[in-house]
């Protein structure tokens, strides 16, 4: 069944970087998928989307502090140069033929 | 500019129904696949259903299978879903979302602003 999953929660400091990670279900390890960051009270924006391969395609408007990557199952979304409003809730997305599937979300702390 | 805007939310009482609308402007909305997502309070997104650009394919999650009605009207930039026997955990921000693919789900690249649904007595 397709499916993905995320860290509940993750921290890195002002200034630093951090890579949150998004791991693909077994057996789908060639899945793309998009990553969205929410703010409180806020509607998610589309971040990027990254392939299987590694590469990736960013929304309009997204700093290039924000970087796709892939290791096998694993997609990764890593922020350099933290700032303040990165803190967020990040979501990783994928589908299949006939659905949509979102992880639990990662809530990114900026210390 | 390229937007998506929905409305229809309110409160309903448990087993009523309610339809929520996502007009969308800025782009060719008849060139995309569209979705429904939903945030619970305090909760993650659930992707509650999907359809293709034509209307040919419609798909939805098992929570809302035979409850929930997808339709679209490109004509008026417009998509819909018929809510009904609605239960307190279908209390939500619903989400309108455009995904980029035409010819198949794809990701999803642009989301509107959320419209509530409260499910009370």
């Amino acid at each position: 069944q397709l499916g993905v999953t995320q860290s509940s929660s993750a921290s890195a400091s002002l200034g630093a970087s951090v890579r949150l990670t998004c791991t693909l279900s077994s057996g789908h390890d060639s899945y793309a998928i998009a990553w969205h960051q929410q703010h409180p009270q806020k509607s998610p924006r589309f971040l990027m989307k990254v392939n299987g391969d590694g590469s990736h395609t960013k929304g309009d408007g997204i700093p290039d502090r924000f970087s796709g990557s892939s290791s096998g199952a694993e997609r990764y979304l890593t922020i350099s140069r933290l700032h303040s409003d990165d803190e967020a809730d990040y979501y990783c997305q994928t589908w299949g033929t006939g659905s949509q599937v979102f992880g639990g979300g990662t809530k990114l702390t900026v210390l | 500019q390229v937007q998506l805007v929905e409305s229809g939310g309110g409160l309903v009482e448990p087993g009523g129904s309610l339809r929520l609308s996502c007009a969308g402007s800025g782009f060719t909305f008849r060139d995309y696949f569209m979705s429904w997502v939903r945030q619970a309070p305090g909760k993650g997104l659930e992707w509650l259903s999907f359809i293709s650009p034509q209307s040919h394919f419609v798909n939805y999650a098992k929570t809302v299978k035979g409850r929930f009605t997808i339709s679209r009207d490109n004509a008026e930039a417009s998509m819909f879903l018929q809510m009904k026997s609605l239960t307190v955990d279908d209390t939500a921000v619903y989400f309108c979302a455009r995904e980029t693919g035409y010819y198949d789900v794809d990701s999803i690249d642009l989301w509107g602003q959320g419209t509530m649904v409260i499910v009370s007595s």
